[in-house]
């Protein structure tokens, strides 16, 4: 089966501590973006990828990091830097930046 | 800097009823808006793509039609069904490619 694969699917993080978040995709896709979620807001744009070994931020990128080394892999690091990171977040694909995006299921973090 | 609004944020439905879900946008200069659905603590399952030059797409009972004239899109669902109890969320991409914005949602319920 094709996909997007999130893990975890629940993260607990004590403050002070980066955890990473990993999305994987066998779509081919060029193109892979992370999002956030809080509620009763729209997604907000963290990082995205055109291609590999290539990213760009977002609306929101202070205190994550992402790396892309290989087409397939677009992991998230949320670092101690980020002040509020207990969010919903959404990992994507499309075969090229501005073509239709599939999600993956999501990893819910919540920082004790 | 794009705004991309929901109205309702909520809406209730007998089965049944063919309904319109809207979303707005600020700049008319997009390249193409994708609609969404989002069942509670799961990703997004994309439903219809729009490129800027088209006017509507159809797949199923879902209909999307997009005005950039006047900063609209709406999505029709047809003889709805309480299958479709979600929220509903439109995002827009510029025309520059850089900016990606996403509406808050309109939560759908539909009642038997």
């Amino acid at each position: 089966d094709g996909g997007i694969t999130q893990s975890p699917k629940y993260l607990f993080r004590k403050e002070g501590q980066n955890v990473t978040l990993s999305c994987e995709q066998n779509l081919n896709h060029d193109a892979m973006y992370w999002y956030r979620q809080d509620p009763g807001q729209g997604l907000r744009l963290i990082y995205y990828s055109q291609i590999v070994n290539d990213f760009q931020k977002g609306d929101i990128a202070e205190g994550y990091s992402v790396s892309r080394e290989k087409k397939e892999s677009f992991p998230l690091t949320v670092t101690s830097a980020q002040k509020n990171p207990t969010a919903f977040y959404l990992c994507a694909s499309s075969l090229s930046w501005g073509d239709e995006q599939f999600f993956g299921p999501g990893t819910r973090l919540t920082v004790l | 800097k794009q705004e991309v609004t929901q109205i309702p944020a909520a809406l209730s439905v007998p089965e049944g009823e063919n309904l319109v879900l809207n979303c707005s946008f600020t700049d008319s200069a997009i390249y193409n808006l994708q609609w969404f659905r989002q069942d509670p603590g799961k990703g997004l399952t994309s439903l219809l793509l729009i490129q800027s030059s088209q006017r509507e797409q159809t797949s199923g009972r879902l209909n999307a039609s997009l005005d950039k004239s006047s900063g609209r899109s709406t999505l029709y669902i047809a003889a709805s069904q309480p299958g479709d109890s979600a929220t509903y969320l439109c995002a827009v991409l510029g025309s520059l490619f850089i900016d990606m914005r996403f509406g808050a949602g309109t939560r759908l319920t539909v009642k038997p």
